[in-house]
């Protein structure tokens, strides 16, 4: 019964290199959210996706990053050309519908993250 | 967005209860209130969520005010795996919108 899994657990990349982070959600859920995380700092939403669709990309950098969440296999954030303000924790959750405050309550399972370091 | 209102920081002894507030005076009529924690070198972890009445669950109560204006996060009595960042979220939208939080520190 796993849960959220996020891999590789640790990643370091020279400047310049492209990192790519995978996010298997758990079981059964179809909606994947990344968030990022600065030292010291909280969480910021970065993009949510269901299957094959990318429906809310508001907190995505314009440029280098992007995020696919195809029909089979994990949901992949990408970043390319990576700088040293890249380097960051980056969180991907998982629910089983439409999560967020609103109207919807559906809560949202959180992976550990990847720590990304850039040198 | 509506913002909430966290202390950045509490200490609690160990095998007392905690109580957390958050201020969130602009959340709207329809907006659930949601509470999550994350411990150190880990992903935020679900702790609560509620509309108006008070809620109960094995980790913790959510008492939330007849205004609806405010909340608090009950733990009945903190252990120090309990130590952590507790955010509270409330009317951000559709994403969750994670603020600075609470650090709960316990004390043994």
């Amino acid at each position: 019964n796993a849960g959220v899994m996020q891999n590789p657990r640790h990643l370091v990349r020279r400047r310049g290199q492209e990192a790519r982070l995978r996010c298997s959600p758990m079981k059964g859920h179809s909606h994947v959210y990344w968030y990022r995380q600065l030292p010291e700092e909280g969480l910021k939403f970065m993009v949510y996706l269901q299957k094959e669709n990318i429906i809310d990309e508001s907190g995505m950098p314009k440029e280098r990053f992007s995020a696919e969440f195809p029909k089979e296999g994990p949901s992949i954030l990408r970043i390319q050309q990576v700088v040293r303000g890249d380097s960051a924790a980056y969180f991907c959750a998982s629910s089983l519908s439409r999560g967020g405050t609103g109207t919807r309550n559906e809560k949202l399972f959180f992976g550990s993250g990847t720590q990304l370091s850039v040198l | 967005d509506a913002k909430t209102t966290q202390p950045n920081s509490m200490e609690s002894n160990e095998e007392e209860p905690v109580h957390l507030p958050c201020n969130h005076s602009t959340i709207s009529g329809t907006d659930y209130i949601h509470w999550y924690r994350q411990l150190p070198s880990q992903g935020p972890e679900y702790v609560i969520h509620g509309l108006t009445s008070n809620v109960n669950n094995r980790m913790a109560s959510l008492a939330i005010a007849e205004d609806r204006k405010s909340s608090t996060l009950i733990l009945h009595r903190a252990t120090l795996r309990d130590a952590a960042v507790y955010y509270c979220i409330g009317g951000a939208g559709n994403m969750l919108t994670f603020g600075g939080g609470t650090r709960l520190m316990v004390k043994p």
